[in-house]
């Protein structure tokens, strides 16, 4: 069974540009989340989808934005791009039950540096 | 606000030993309890999933254990190897979602 694929995964920007970053999660999973990894912060929540709809948000700006589509893929943006922004960005999927939290697979990762 | 800590941020022992991590939280009122392992610029390896009903899991040479009321998890690895050398990290998730809190970490170093 495949994993959790992320695409790319590395990728070099300048400032004001914009991001797109792709995440598959594994087969028959419906919800995909996303972190991001700095040395500074850790890992933090972005946000999370399930069934195409965007259940939960964590505490970044609107320049951070992302979509589920109906085969449970999903895409993050960022857009005018800020050095600070030069993270590892990670998705997650999981097989959410009803009523019970998932255990949380992670893929590779796409390292982003701002420049 | 949830707040996650590990203790300690690093540890280096010699193959053989059995050690412990620990994980902390503030607020005792989450869902679950998730033990991850992360190799330099790889992504997280889930070990161990534990459930606000449970107290402990275990997979192989991996037990963790959770208190809810004192806010404390502890990740019990029995005969450490070089090979489990990496960044070992501590989440909960306190609400009916999958966002979870991330502690610091602790990186962990095996010799032999």
């Amino acid at each position: 069974k495949a994993g959790v694929t992320q695409t790319p995964r590395y990728l070099i920007k300048t400032r004001g540009q914009q991001v797109t970053l792709s995440c598959s999660p594994i087969s028959g999973h419906r919800s995909v989340s996303w972190y991001q990894q700095t040395p500074g912060q850790g890992l933090q929540f972005l946000f999370e989808y399930f069934s195409e709809t965007q259940r939960n948000k964590g505490n970044f700006p609107g320049r951070f934005s992302g979509r589920q589509f109906s085969n449970s893929r999903s895409e993050m943006n960022v857009s005018t791009l800020e050095l600070g922004d030069s993270a590892l960005y990670l998705c997650a999927s999981s097989h959410l039950r009803q009523g019970r939290t998932g255990e949380l697979f992670f893929g590779e990762g796409s390292r982003l540096t701002v420049l | 606000k949830q707040e996650v800590t590990q203790i300690p941020a690093a540890l280096s022992v010699p193959e053989g030993e059995n050690l412990v991590l620990n994980c902390s939280f503030t607020d005792s009122a989450i869902y679950n309890l998730q033990w991850f392992r992360q190799d330099p610029g790889k992504g997280l390896t889930s070990l161990l999933l534990i459930q606000s009903s449970q107290r402990e899991q275990t997979s192989g040479r991996l037990n963790a254990s959770l208190d809810k009321s004192s806010g404390r998890s502890t990740l019990y690895i029995a005969a450490s190897q070089p090979g489990d050398s990496a960044t070992y990290l501590c989440a909960v998730s306190s609400q009916a979602g999958t966002a979870l809190i991330f502690g610091k970490g602790t990186t962990l170093s095996v010799s032999s």
